[in-house]
């Protein structure tokens, strides 16, 4: 099991620019989810999906932020155009959707900096 | 508004020492509570805790919920240095569909 995959591992872009992110769940989970992780604010959630359906997009910060699932092994979530502020790490999560409780598995997380 | 709340928000100790580290939270319809360990990457699953005064235990690592004072704990003994990371503490209610509520952690430091 390769476990949650995130690409890129760092990214280090200009303010103004369009940065995607990409996320690969585990084969089999049905919920998918977004977080975000600064020192200030912790890890908050930016969205969430079940079977490819975009559930609750409450925590995504504006209308600079989109995110899609196309099909139930890919999720992008996407920023354009990027902001300073928006630097942080992103990780995205999965779990399977009948199991008890909800315990979520974790991605290695994208280290966005935004200059 | 759901709150999760951690103290203390770091902690330092020498190895071999115990640690607490404290959960409380305000949520309504609470479903579990989990615990995570975030070393300098993803952070993984330590436990979930859904019944009061069960305690979960994992070698050195154990919890426990209290539901009616709305906190949880986690107590590490003999403390190694492979323990230093961010614990963190995150509630499922059913208030927030199947996303969980994450506290901003507790940093031990653990020296040799």
């Amino acid at each position: 099991d390769a476990g949650v995959i995130q690409s890129p591992r760092h990214e280090v872009t200009e303010m103004g620019q369009e940065v995607t992110l990409r996320c690969k769940p585990i084969s089999g989970h049905d919920y998918l989810f977004w977080y975000r992780q600064t020192m200030m604010r912790g890890l908050e959630l930016l969205i969430y999906f079940n079977n490819n359906v975009p559930i609750d997009d409450s925590g995504m910060p504006e209308d600079r932020f989109s995110a899609k699932m196309p099909n139930a092994s890919f999720s992008t979530l996407k920023i354009q155009p990027s902001e300073p502020r928006d630097s942080a790490v992103y990780f995205c999560a999965s779990r399977v959707g009948l199991a008890d409780g909800n315990e979520q598995f974790f991605g290695p997380g994208t280290r966005l900096t935004v200059l | 508004e759901d709150k999760v709340v951690q103290s203390p928000l770091s902690l330092v100790v020498h190895e071999g020492d115990t640690v607490t580290l404290n959960c409380s939270y305000e949520v309504t319809n609470f479903r579990s509570l989990l615990w995570y360990k975030q070393e300098k990457k993803a952070p993984t699953f330590l436990f979930m805790l859904t019944s009061s005064g069960i305690e979960k235990k994992s070698g050195r690592l154990s919890s426990i919920l209290d539901k009616k004072e709305l906190f949880s704990i986690l107590n590490i003994t003999a403390t190694q240095t492979g323990d230093s990371a961010i614990y963190l503490c995150a509630v499922d209610s059913s208030n927030s569909g199947y996303a969980l509520n994450f506290g901003k952690g507790t940093s031990l430091l653990v020296t040799p």
